[in-house]
């Protein structure tokens, strides 16, 4: 089955720098890799996805970039604001299948 | 507003108790999820409806019980049998089909086994 690995699991950056969080999935099938944001004491949120047939998508202040070739996607940070501060998940799934999670990655923005 | 409603947020359990957690969604999805959450773990699936009065066991579904009679509600129940139930756990719903794998999640219950 698949399996996702994220990476690093605590990322500090300061305010107005950039963050990347990388994961790597093992099943070349797998079409769909979304990312969450959960902020805490609360449920995640879809935050941006990507589908296999493109390689980069951009909302605002994030984007995510899918290497098909090396079975890695990153999530991409800009500007970072205190707000950002969260856990954010990774995962990837085959059509119609279920979603596998990365560990997640704890990121902290200091103001 | 939609949006699935899990209760309740805290909950404290002693050692031999069964503890059952509520999930309600009225987003008219199909599929319902139970994951947990503990740290470094990310999210673990106990177990998943697709339709009503049917659902599969995921991961770790092992200690755990699910009914799925209407589709709104997806309740889970935390028996004596799992070994280590202090967790953070969260419901989720999708779509089926092409929208199977777009979650929405509740805001989560933490349990505690005293």
């Amino acid at each position: 089955g698949e399996n996702v690995e994220q990476h690093p699991s605590t990322l500090s950056v300061q305010e107005g720098d950039s963050a990347v969080i990388k994961c790597t999935y093992s099943d070349s099938a797998s079409n769909y890799f979304p990312w969450y944001k959960q902020e805490l004491g609360k449920g995640p949120q879809l935050i941006i996805d990507i589908r296999s047939n493109v390689g980069e998508k951009k909302d605002q202040r994030i984007a995510v970039t899918l290497n098909k070739t090396a079975k890695h996607f990153s999530l991409h940070i800009t500007e970072t604001q205190p707000e950002d501060s969260a856990v954010y998940f990774c995962a990837a799934s085959k059509s119609f299948q279920k979603l596998v999670f990365g560990t997640g990655t704890r990121l902290l923005v200091s103001p | 507003d939609g949006g699935i409603t899990q209760s309740p947020k805290y909950l404290f359990r002693k050692e031999g108790q069964n503890v059952t957690l509520s999930c309600e969604q009225n987003l008219n999805h199909d599929a319902m999820y139970w994951y947990r959450q503990d740290p470094g773990q990310g999210l673990r699936l106990i177990y998943y409806s697709q339709i009503v009065n049917d659902f599969q066991k995921g991961d770790i579904a092992e200690g755990y019980s699910v009914s799925r009679e209407k589709k709104e509600s997806f309740p889970l129940t935390v028996t004596s049998a799992q070994k280590n139930p202090t967790a953070f756990y969260l419901c989720a719903s999708s779509f089926q089909g092409a929208g199977a794998n777009v979650l929405t999640f509740g805001a989560g219950s933490r349990l505690t086994v005293l």
